[in-house]
């Protein structure tokens, strides 16, 4: 079965600093992943997803993730923090053995200082 | 393009008391519906999903119960609320059959049981 494990709860990084969200994963056949952001009392919005093709995936809001095979990984990166950045982020794969479930990381909440 | 609805945004409901949420897809046939629920402060916890009318899953909780009675409408009952039901709850779609499609969330409830 698949599940994705993101490290830290909580990440503080200076506006203008690198964004760095780590998510590893476990699948036994090639993952599709996603990443997802949420501000307070509103649904999930998409940032990017990972489906098989290029391993280097842009996003919205300047985002990108890498999906490396050989570290099980998909950080969620951006070059230069913004305040409006501050918010929770998860990551999630869906299950390919028919099941047509998505499972979610815990989330890791992000705060940019000013 | 696809939009979901959901309703309502806030409810504060007495313990004991039934409950009724509704979500609905417009735009798209024969979606993928899901129920999510976000306790303070932690991950989304699946709750049901359905593949088609009629068709539920049911991943966890005894005291809620989901139904699908149109292809594009999934609503979450309860016939008892009780505390610990309080929390922030999600529908989400995606397309039917397709894995490497991101699911695609409502606005969320916020539910206070008091």
């Amino acid at each position: 079965a698949q599940s994705v494990t993101q490290l830290g709860s909580h990440v503080s990084v200076s506006e203008g600093a690198l964004v760095l969200l780590r998510c590893n994963y476990s699948s036994s056949v090639p993952p599709y992943l996603f990443w997802y952001v949420q501000y307070p009392n509103q649904g999930l919005q998409l940032l990017l997803k990972y489906t098989s093709a290029a391993t280097l995936v842009k996003g919205i809001n300047g985002f990108e993730a890498e999906f490396k095979k050989s570290e099980t990984s998909f950080h969620l990166t951006k070059p230069s923090a913004h305040m409006s950045d501050a918010a929770e982020y998860f990551c999630a794969v869906s299950d390919q053995a028919g099941t047509y479930k998505y499972i979610f990381g815990t989330g890791t909440r992000l705060k940019v200082l000013a | 393009s696809q939009t979901i609805h959901q309703w309502p945004a806030t409810l504060v409901q007495p313990v004991g008391s039934p409950l009724s949420l509704e979500c609905t897809v417009e735009g798209t046939s024969n979606p993928n519906l899901y129920w999510y629920r976000q306790a303070a402060g932690r991950g989304l916890q699946l709750l049901f999903y359905s593949v088609g009318i009629g068709q539920i899953s049911s991943e966890v909780p005894q005291n809620l119960s989901a139904s699908r009675p149109q292809d594009r409408q999934f609503i979450l009952s309860s016939k008892k609320l009780l505390l610990s039901d309080s929390g922030f709850y999600l529908c989400a779609w995606t397309f039917q059959g397709r894995t490497n499609s991101p699911l695609h969330f409502g606005n969320g409830t916020r539910l206070t049981v008091t």
